[in-house]
């Protein structure tokens, strides 16, 4: 079964930055292209940023280009985002998400629970 | 940017009534579209991939198509567990994005 498992969200005040982790498990990590996604309270998904399975293209949303860093570790079935300069636009529940191919351009087929990332004062 | 619409943004139905969302896209993505339903305190779960493709263990009452511009996904036969918002999403060009949603309540 696949499960991906998202941590490090948080209270953090604007200007701040926190890092979120993706633990996934249940299929082979190396060969999957992987994604951040958030969602602000009662909003809509919004794609934040896609990293490929050997992390040759890493893609980011214009809103986040600049202050969001995706990695991955292939070793450690683990992907990362590195968030600085939070802003309260920022505050939304974030998941990790799988594409089922190497690449980026796919659908969604598996989401992990989510964490929240709140940026206040 | 490409740009989802989605229609209606809201309908209450009745059970075992056949529904039918709409999904346009700014411009042609040829297939590339995708259906997640969304329940309240979960997350999004794919439906339908790549306009018309089913997902393994997805009732077969959801149903999509469409392509280029103009898509739909249909569900036939409503149940009480379809109450959820449901989101289309567009992988054929980056930035990918979503529509903004269609709530369905069951009356």
């Amino acid at each position: 079964e696949v499960q991906l498992v998202e941590s490090g969200g948080g209270l953090v005040k604007p200007g701040g930055s926190l890092r979120l982790s993706c633990s996934a498990s249940g299929f082979t990590f190396n060969n999957y292209g992987m994604a951040w996604v958030r969602q602000a309270p009662g909003k809509g998904p919004e794609w934040v940023s896609s990293i490929s399975h050997s992390s040759s293209f890493i893609f980011y949303a214009d809103a986040v280009k600049g202050r969001f860093t995706a990695s991955r570790d292939n070793a450690k079935n683990s992907i990362y985002l590195q968030m600085n300069s939070l802003s309260d636009g920022d505050t939304a529940v974030y998941y990790c998400v799988r594409s089922p191919s190497s690449g980026v351009y796919d659908v969604f087929d598996n989401w992990g629970q989510g964490t929240m990332v709140t940026v206040s004062s | 940017e490409i740009v989802l619409t989605q229609s209606p943004d809201f309908q209450s139905v009745t059970l075992k009534e056949k529904l039918t969302i709409t999904c346009r896209a700014s411009q042609s993505i040829g297939s590339r579209l995708h259906w997640y339903q969304q329940k309240p305190d979960q997350s999004p779960k794919l439906l339908i991939k790549f306009a018309s493709q089913s997902i393994s263990g997805v009732p077969s009452r959801f149903s999509g198509s469409g392509s280029g511009t103009d898509f739909t996904l249909t569900i036939n036969g409503l149940e009480a567990e379809d109450a959820a918002a449901y989101y289309c999403h567009q992988s054929d060009t980056l930035p990918f994005t979503f529509g903004p949603g269609t709530k369905v309540d069951i009356k």
